[in-house]
């Protein structure tokens, strides 16, 4: 069974700052893996999705890299504005019919 | 106008209660989901649909039941409602295929509170 968990569970950076967010699944048989944000009272927004045969993904301040072989995923937000502050999750993708398995979240506050 | 929309956004019900949650999508994707989350457990997959004949049980499908009405309509219905189901609940719909076709958009969710 699939599991993801997500380091660190908070973070509270200043604006401006580069930042990590962390993801690690335990089968590295996945098909893809997926970043959202989640904001309160709002759905889940999709921020990157990386393929099981690519290695990164970037779109605009954001990067995310995937490492099949160690478990592993980081999300790259460079230069973090207040509006940043979310939910941010990961999910590993088993099979191509989309199931995701999720994480518990970090919870990111960029203070101004 | 959202291409995911959920209703109702609220909703508190008393035990034993049958009670229904829709999921309207604009996008025209053939997939839909259904997901709760749970504080400290994450979003879990109750039941997806690959088309309007096609539907499959997820990993928490117990006391849930759906339909899709239609391609944009996708129901999930409690046939009696217990507390251990008071939740956040999730409807999502993605292209399916390859690539970015799987990413999946998810609705602004309605929270449910089992009394």
């Amino acid at each position: 069974k699939q599991e993801v968990t997500q380091i660190p569970a908070a973070l509270s950076v200043p604006e401006g700052e580069n930042l990590v967010l962390n993801c690690s699944f335990t089968d590295s048989a996945i098909y893809n893996l997926q970043w959202f944000r989640q904001d309160p009272g709002k759905g889940l927004t999709s921020l990157l999705l990386i393929q099981s045969s690519q290695r990164e993904q970037t779109s605009g301040r954001l990067n995310a890299s995937l490492d099949k072989s160690s478990g592993r995923s980081t999300l790259y937000i460079a230069a973090s504005q207040p509006g940043d502050s979310a939910t941010y999750l990961c999910s590993a993708g088993g099979t191509s019919y989309g199931k995701l398995t999720f994480g518990q979240g970090t919870i990111l506050t960029v203070h101004p | 106008d959202a291409d995911v929309t959920q209703t109702p956004r609220n909703r508190i019900t008393k035990t034993g209660k049958r009670i229904m949650l829709e999921c309207s999508q604009t996008k025209g994707h053939d997939r839909m989901y259904w997901y709760r989350q749970d504080p400290g457990l994450g979003l879990r997959l109750i039941y997806y649909s690959f088309d309007v004949k096609d539907i499959n049980k997820g990993e928490i499908s117990d006391g849930y039941s759906v339909s899709r009405q239609a391609q944009a309509k996708f129901s999930l219905s409690l046939e009696s409602a217990i507390p251990n189901q008071t939740a956040l609940y999730f409807c999502a719909t993605s292209a399916g295929g390859t690539g970015d076709q799987e990413t999946q958009y998810f609705g602004p969710g309605t929270r449910l509170l089992v009394l």
